[in-house]
């Protein structure tokens, strides 16, 4: 059975930087592409990061570009996510999802969440 | 970046009627990487459909997704009492990998 358990959330303030983990089991974590997608309190889904199996291709969603930075250790079955100049509008749940290609091709649609870990950022 | 929208926003059904769902992206979504989610309240979502039309593992035929390019469509044939959730599209093939903002389908 696939398992995603993120860590690393909490509260933070504005302007602060907080890292995020995930660490997969019950897959070959290699084979895979992972993604950050995000939910803040009662709002919508919205895809944050992606990256390859191959840490190759990686992406952002554009409110995130250039303050976030994803990651992957193949070795440690872990994701992460570093979160640097946090806004308020980056409250929200973090999920650690895996890609749904086993080829490790980066766009994948979304077949694993984890249950999210999540991160208040605030004064 | 291709922008998803979902109508209607709301849909209110008895249990046993159809569903339809729609999204519509503002360009063209590459090789039909169009995926359908289900989110229920305390629950990560569920992948439902990918490739706008292919059932993922262990989803129950009354789920089928149709469409191409700019116009999918997510379908239940006969909503069962589980089906009442909130349904998300996502497009997968042009980064950043946006989703729709979401359909809810409630008890009428």
């Amino acid at each position: 059975e696939v398992q995603l358990v993120e860590s690393g959330g909490g509260l933070v303030q504005p302007g602060r930087s907080l890292r995020l983990s995930c660490t997969a089991s019950g897959v070959t974590f290699d084979d895979y592409a992972m993604h950050w997608v995000r939910q803040a309190p009662g709002k919508g889904l919205e895809w944050v990061s992606g990256i390859s199996w191959n840490s190759g291709t990686i992406g952002y969603a554009d409110s995130v570009k250039g303050r976030f930075t994803i990651s992957r250790d193949n070795a440690k079955n872990s994701l992460y996510l570093q979160m640097n100049s946090l806004r308020a509008e980056d409250t929200a749940l973090y999920y650690c999802v895996k890609g749904g290609d086993p080829t490790g091709n980066y766009k994948a649609p979304c077949d694993y969440w984890g249950q999210g870990t999540l991160v208040t950022v605030s004064s | 970046e291709i922008v998803l929208t979902q109508s209607p926003g709301t849909l209110s059904l008895s249990p046993g009627e159809r569903a339809t769902l729609s999204c519509r992206a503002s360009q063209s979504v590459n090789s039909n990487y169009l995926a359908w989610y289900q989110q229920k309240p305390g629950q990560a979502p569920r992948l439902l459909i990918y490739g706008a039309s292919n059932r993922a593992t262990g989803i129950p035929d009354r789920f089928s997704g149709s469409g191409s390019g700019t116009d999918f469509t997510l379908t239940i044939s006969r909503l069962e009492p589980e089906d009442f959730a909130l349904y998300y599209c996502q497009q997968y093939g042009r980064s950043p990998f946006t989703f729709g903002p979401g359909t809810k389908v409630d008890i009428k």
